[in-house]
């Protein structure tokens, strides 16, 4: 089946501090990737996807690339600011099949920097 | 501006009562899904539509159910409310174009409590 596992949260950092979260994924094909981001309150957010394998997504200062040997979407940035405080959520989705447009997602890990 | 909408955005309700939740897209998409969010799940697909008159079942479907009679609206119902459907639930919608990714968008999501 299509799942994604993602690092276990809450990340608490320092302002300026490196980030990364981790994901891997499983799946029957060759998905889309993406990093989502919820601010408190809202909706989810798209920040950045990668289409196929060795693209790397960038968006905000924040970057992932598509490892499909190691079947990986490891979200970094280097230097985090108060503002980035969020979920993050790592999904996938196909574009064709049966299941074209459905993303899965995992669990979340809750951001939270001080400054 | 298209936007996608969601009401109400808080709801308190009884066991046993029927309740529905609406969403309401103007970027004319094809594509419709409900989720909820659950702390520890991440978010988790309940229905989707490809189109008017189209509906699926998704990973938590039981005791949900949607009807899609136009493109912009996928009502989500819950024939007898329980507790265990006490969530954060989402509406997005994406455009349909086989073979490419299509964004998701999100709605601001409806706090729905059982009591």
């Amino acid at each position: 089946g299509n799942s994604v596992t993602q690092m276990e949260g809450p990340v608490t950092l320092s302002e300026e501090a490196f980030l990364t979260i981790n994901c891997t994924y499983t799946a029957t094909g060759y998905p889309s990737l993406f990093w989502y981001v919820q601010y408190p309150g809202e909706g989810l957010q798209l920040l950045l996807k990668a289409t196929k394998a060795d693209d790397k997504g960038s968006n905000k200062g924040f970057e992932a690339t598509y490892r499909k040997e190691t079947t990986s979407f490891h979200l970094e940035k280097g230097s985090v600011q108060v503002s980035d405080s969020a979920v993050y959520f790592c999904a996938l989705t196909f574009g064709r099949g049966s299941t074209l447009g459905r993303l899965y997602f995992g669990r979340g890990t809750q951001l939270t920097v001080w400054p | 501006d298209a936007e996608i909408t969601q009401s109400p955005r808080h709801k308190i309700t009884e066991t046993g009562r029927q309740v529905t939740l609406a969403c309401h897209q103007t970027w004319n998409h094809n594509n419709m899904f409900w989720y909820r969010q659950d702390l520890g799940h991440g978010l988790r697909l309940i229905h989707y539509s490809y189109g008017v008159q189209d509906t699926n079942k998704g990973e938590v479907s039981d005791g949900y159910s949607v009807s899609r009679s136009n493109t912009e609206d996928l009502p989500l119902t819950l024939e007898s409310a329980a507790s265990s459907q006490t969530s954060v639930y989402f509406c997005a919608s994406s455009e349909s174009v086989s073979g490419e990714y299509n964004e998701q968008f999100f709605g601001p999501g409806t706090r729905l409590t059982v009591l």
